[in-house]
């Protein structure tokens, strides 16, 4: 069955640290795979989207993620966390035949003074 | 970016009444609107795919008769929650595109329906 596994429910780490949110997700092709932010009393925002290509993806305030194919994963990474990435991270994949989108269950990340 | 705004952001109804949402794309016309679901400390779950003149596009397990959506003009979709009940209460998040799902998506921030 297609899916998409945010293992980690709830991240906290402190400013300045950095930061890695898992994903990996299950499809019969590769997917095109995102990652949105969502902070609260907001839409949610793309940081990130890969299609094809270069592995290392970068996105905006400071956001990169690394598609690996062999395991099935996109995680996101952070150098150094600032206080207002504090929020809700999604990972999200649509199918190869632009149909078919899914979420995972998010992972909310905490940041520490 | 793209702005999409929703409204209501809050609205409680009684059982067995109606519920309009809209959702408008304020700087830009979108070719597709979508529709999404979130249950608490959830993820989101796809609806609809809505297109302007045309039928809504259902995901399996969603009763379109149950969730009414027009996509009057590239700026509008409304989604109408029909004789609502308790378990209709959610937060419904929509997005805008010029395109399909695969592309940029601008979503709106949400609305939270409590059915009492």
């Amino acid at each position: 069955a297609q899916s998409v596994t945010q293992p980690d429910i709830h991240i906290t780490v402190s400013e300045g640290a950095s930061l890695e949110l898992r994903c990996n997700y299950s499809y019969g092709a590769t997917p095109y795979l995102f990652w949105y932010v969502q902070s609260p009393g907001q839409g949610l925002q793309l940081l990130l989207k890969y299609f094809s290509g270069d592995t290392l993806v970068q996105g905006i305030k400071g956001f990169e993620a690394e598609f690996k194919r062999s395991q099935s994963s996109f995680n996101l990474r952070k150098p150094s966390v600032h206080g207002s990435d504090a929020a809700e991270y999604f990972c999200a994949v649509v199918g190869y035949n632009n149909n078919d989108m899914r979420f995972g269950a998010g992972t909310r990340l905490t940041v520490k003074p | 970016g793209a702005v999409v705004s929703q409204h209501p952001s809050r609205v409680i109804c009684k059982s067995g009444t109606s519920v309009k949402i809209e959702c408008r794309s304020l700087d830009f016309q979108a070719t597709t609107m979508f529709w999404y679901r979130q249950f608490p400390k959830q993820s989101l779950m796809l609806m609809a795919t809505s297109n302007e003149g045309s039928k809504a596009t259902y995901e399996q397990g969603v009763e379109k008769d149950k969730f009414l959506i027009n996509h009057a003009s590239l700026t509008l979709s409304t989604l109408t929650v029909t004789s609502a009940h308790p378990e209709d209460s959610s937060f419904y998040i929509c997005s805008a595109a010029i395109g399909s799902l695969a592309d940029t998506q601008y979503f709106g921030p949400g609305t939270r329906l409590t059915v009492l």
